[in-house]
Formats: structure tokens, sequence, C-alpha cells
């Protein structure tokens, strides 16, 4: 059983149309839960860390909040170059363990 | 540029055959992550060394085994090469905190 999920797999948007992304995770304990972006061909890059329910943070166009059972990633007014997929990590709450990542959102923005 | 350097950037072999990945770390780190990322399974944890001594396992098979040295640059080796080991291969380092830097990857095709 997969321990994030993120949904969903891909994502379509016009120019300036909002949406969200959403990650879910069953860990047990959470010490952090992590947002990052990849670009075709490059390694992720960090966006956010998020420990807490009811934590928000933002950069830019995006915004990441977070549940005790799943976090999103809220786009507003996306452009063509948000395009990327986007992938959430989590940690859980031991010393010493990695990061362990979804499968990712890719989100294509057209112009 | 997250400061991460992954040699090589890609790489060709055959099925059977060994190879060695190489990752020098951002100034200053002294974690080094491995992950694996194919386009069925996402990114997967492999391992992770602290200032030269392992710190923690993830989905490593026994054919593949890592290193870090007292430079702090560490190796990934992979050895009994199958056509399923081919994908993307990333290194991260972190100075301590959870928040990962990854290094561009080192795409293997196994023939």
């Amino acid at each position: 059983e997969d321990q994030v999920t993120q949904s969903p797999e891909a994502l379509r948007l016009q120019e300036g149309e909002s949406s969200s992304l959403n990650c879910s995770y069953t860990v047990s304990g959470l010490r952090g839960l992590f947002w990052y972006r990849q670009d075709p061909g490059k390694g992720p890059e960090f966006l956010f860390t998020l420990y807490s329910a009811g934590e928000e943070k933002e950069k830019e166009r995006l915004k990441a909040t977070l549940t005790k059972k799943e976090s999103f990633l809220h786009i507003t007014a996306p452009k063509p170059e948000d395009s990327a997929t986007y992938l959430c990590a989590v940690q859980e709450d031991q010393a010493g363990t990695a990061l362990i990542f979804g499968k990712g959102t890719t989100l294509s923005v057209s112009s | 540029d997250s400061g991460v350097t992954q040699t090589p950037k890609h790489l060709i072999t055959a099925t059977g055959q060994r190879v060695t990945l190489r990752c020098s770390p951002r100034s200053g780190d002294l974690s080094v992550y491995w992950y694996q990322q194919s386009l069925d399974q996402g990114l997967q944890f492999l391992i992770q060394y602290y200032n030269g001594e392992e710190r923690a396992k993830g989905n490593i098979l026994e054919r593949f085994s890592a290193q870090q040295f007292p430079d702090l640059h560490s190796e990934l080796n992979l050895s009994s090469l199958e056509l399923g080991d081919s994908a993307l291969y990333f290194c991260a380092s972190s100075s301590g905190s959870e928040k990962l830097f990854f290094g561009s990857g080192t795409q293997l095709s196994v023939l």
C-alpha cells in the first residue's frame, strides 16, 4: 500500500485557471511534509515544508496547506512556466527516516 | 543549480555489467541520499550516508552498494545489471535538516 498518494496524475490548465493538487498520506506519525517541483531531465527542486495541521506556506502563485491526512498545493492564476511535475514527500516521526515520495502530478499550463 | 554534482549524466551498458555512479554533495553537507526514479515506481529511496556512515536503508537491492568517502563524495555501485535497473538515479544532500538538494541525476540504460 502506498504511503503517499497524489492526485490527479496529470492536470491540464489554461493560463489563469486556478486549481489544486492533492497529496494524501498514511504514515502513523508525521515529522514533515514536503513539496518539490521537478522539470523534465532535472532533479527535484524544494518548494515547501509543512510540519503541523493548519500550517500554510506561500511562494508566488503557489500555496501549500496541511491537514492531518492530506496536503493541497493550490496554484493561483498559473502561467506556462509553472508546467512541471509536482512531488509530495513525507518524513515519518522517527529519527533517521528518509523522505517517502508520491508519484507526482504532472501539470501542463497552456497559454 | 543545487550545488550537487552527479556524474556521468548518461550511462549505457549491457546486462550483467557493473557501473559506478558518483555524487559530490553541496559544500558543507554531511548527508548524502540515493534515490531511483522510474516511470512506474516514482522516486524510491535507496540508501543514506551521514559523514561516512550508513544511516538508513530503503529498497536497495543486494546487487547495489554505496559508500561515502572522507571527502564526503559518494558512489553508488550497481552490479549484475538487469533490464529493469534502467532508471534515473538521483543523489541528494542535506546539512542535517530534512530539506534535500538534488543533483541532475544519472540516466542509466541497460540494453
